[in-house]
């Protein structure tokens, strides 16, 4: 079974300072993992992902994310937040070694961004 | 390139009734994932369907089926909808195995 935790529901930023959106996850293997963006009324956008390799992944719109196996998070950051950036925010993660390519999500971090 | 293609954008049903949601691939994808995502929760897993074949069915009831067709084209249907069932339904495409998936804008239904 494979689940991701999003613990905060909201986090409020500044413009200008840097943010963190949250993730843990939980799989019985290696982990696939991914942010995806939600506008309102709008599909998902992708943001970046983790595959395999460096634990910086680095994304769309300034966006980074860090792996970290030994705490199994893979949290979003991105040095200077932006109006623009005020979303709704989802991780997500496969089983590397699962059969299906099925994602599981978190419930989502609404990010705010206060000019 | 167009992305993926869901039709219709907006639905309105009755309780009982049958709908059928449509979604085109990115050309070249031959794997589709259908997702329902209710209001305020993240996106849970339908379907997932590559190369016309069956790979992954998440919790859902039997009221809920899918299928490819050879262009890879994906229907999802669902039977005597419940008031439970307004959602937005969300289609992703991917290439391969450890590609992110892509998502169309989804079709908001809602079962009145």
């Amino acid at each position: 079974a494979q689940s991701v935790a999003q613990p905060e529901d909201q986090v409020n930023v500044a413009e200008g300072n840097p943010l963190t959106v949250k993730c843990t996850y939980s799989v019985s293997g290696n982990p696939y993992l991914f942010w995806y963006v939600q506008y309102p009324n709008r599909g998902l956008q992708f943001l970046l992902k983790y595959i395999t390799g460096d634990n910086l992944v680095k994304g769309s719109y300034g966006f980074e994310a860090e792996f970290n196996k030994s705490q199994t998070s893979f949290h979003l950051k991105k040095p200077s937040a932006l109006v623009s950036d005020s979303a709704l925010y989802f991780c997500a993660v496969r089983d590397r070694w699962a059969g299906s390519y099925q994602l599981t999500f978190g419930k989502g971090t609404k990010l705010s961004v206060i000019p | 390139d167009a992305g993926v293609t869901q039709s219709p954008t907006h639905l309105i049903k009755t309780r009982g009734q049958h709908v059928t949601l449509r979604c085109s691939p990115i050309s070249g994808h031959k794997s589709v994932s259908w997702y329902q995502q209710v209001l305020g929760q993240g996106p849970q897993f339908i379907f997932q369907y590559y190369e016309k074949e069956e790979r992954g069915r998440g919790n859902f009831p039997d009221r809920f089926s899918a299928r490819q067709f050879p262009n890879y084209s994906s229907e999802l249907n669902v039977n005597a909808l419940l008031l439970g069932d307004s959602a937005l339904y969300l289609c992703a495409s991917s290439l391969g195995v450890i590609d992110g998936y892509t998502f169309g804008s989804g079709t908001r239904l809602t079962v009145v």
